[in-house]
């Protein structure tokens, strides 16, 4: 099956430090990559959607000048947390779909703790 | 507005059979999925269906009735490790994917 992965997999940092998330499709050509936050007990959360090469679509309420989002190639899209606050700590995760196919595979999250 | 609706927790025994419903109410409809979740971990694909109709994959099934905005996910000869989070999940007609907030299933020995 096909696979994603995110790295890193856990990162603790300091408020107002920013932090980077890569997720990679590791076997598949990603067109589309999506970013979620999951807070404890809660669903999941769309951010944003992003298509490779283009600017990314941001949900509701999500502060796009906060949350960098690049997909630059078709296998490799970026998450940056700036000026990272304790609020957002979470656990993001990404997912990717195939221009072909329907289905959405995750990576295995990255939790973020802001201290 | 769109909505899907499943139970927020079940419990079952193991060795035993649990349905899980959901219903969604969303403009158009390209498929549902449900996703297994365990606790701090990302989700996992299930199944998917598009047709009305029952899909077998092993233990597991799920059902679709498209005219009836409801889907069940079948869980068969319960075991420890199915305890989990289960997500229902429809791609609306602009493509989007709308999420549940999930059914935990406690298994119980």
């Amino acid at each position: 099956g096909a696979v994603v992965s995110q790295h890193p997999s856990w990162v603790i940092c300091k408020s107002g430090t920013s932090v980077k998330i890569e997720c990679r499709s590791l076997d598949f050509q990603a067109t589309t990559m999506f970013w979620y936050r999951q807070f404890p007990k809660q669903s999941l959360m769309l951010m944003a959607t992003s298509n490779e090469g283009s600017k990314a679509t941001y949900e509701q309420g999500v502060e796009k000048d906060k949350f960098l989002i690049n997909h630059a190639s078709l296998t490799l899209s970026t998450l940056t947390v700036t000026s990272a606050h304790p609020e957002d700590s979470s656990f993001y995760i990404c997912s990717a779909s195939a221009a072909s196919g329907n289905e959405q595979f995750f990576g295995p999250g990255t939790r973020l703790t802001v201290l | 507005g769109q909505n899907i609706d499943q139970p927020t927790e079940m419990t079952a025994t193991e060795g035993a059979i649990v349905q899980i419903n959901c219903t969604y109410q969303t403009s158009g409809f390209n498929g549902l999925f449900w996703y297994q979740q365990h606790a701090g971990e990302a989700p996992t694909f299930l199944s998917y269906n598009v047709l009305d109709g029952l899909e077998e994959k092993g233990r597991f099934s799920s059902f679709l009735s498209r005219s009836k905005g409801y889907s069940y996910l079948l869980l068969k000869e319960l075991q420890m490790k199915d305890s989990a989070s289960y997500l229902c999940a429809v791609r609306d007609g602009g493509y989007q994917l709308i999420w549940g907030a999930g059914t935990k299933l406690i298994i119980k020995p």
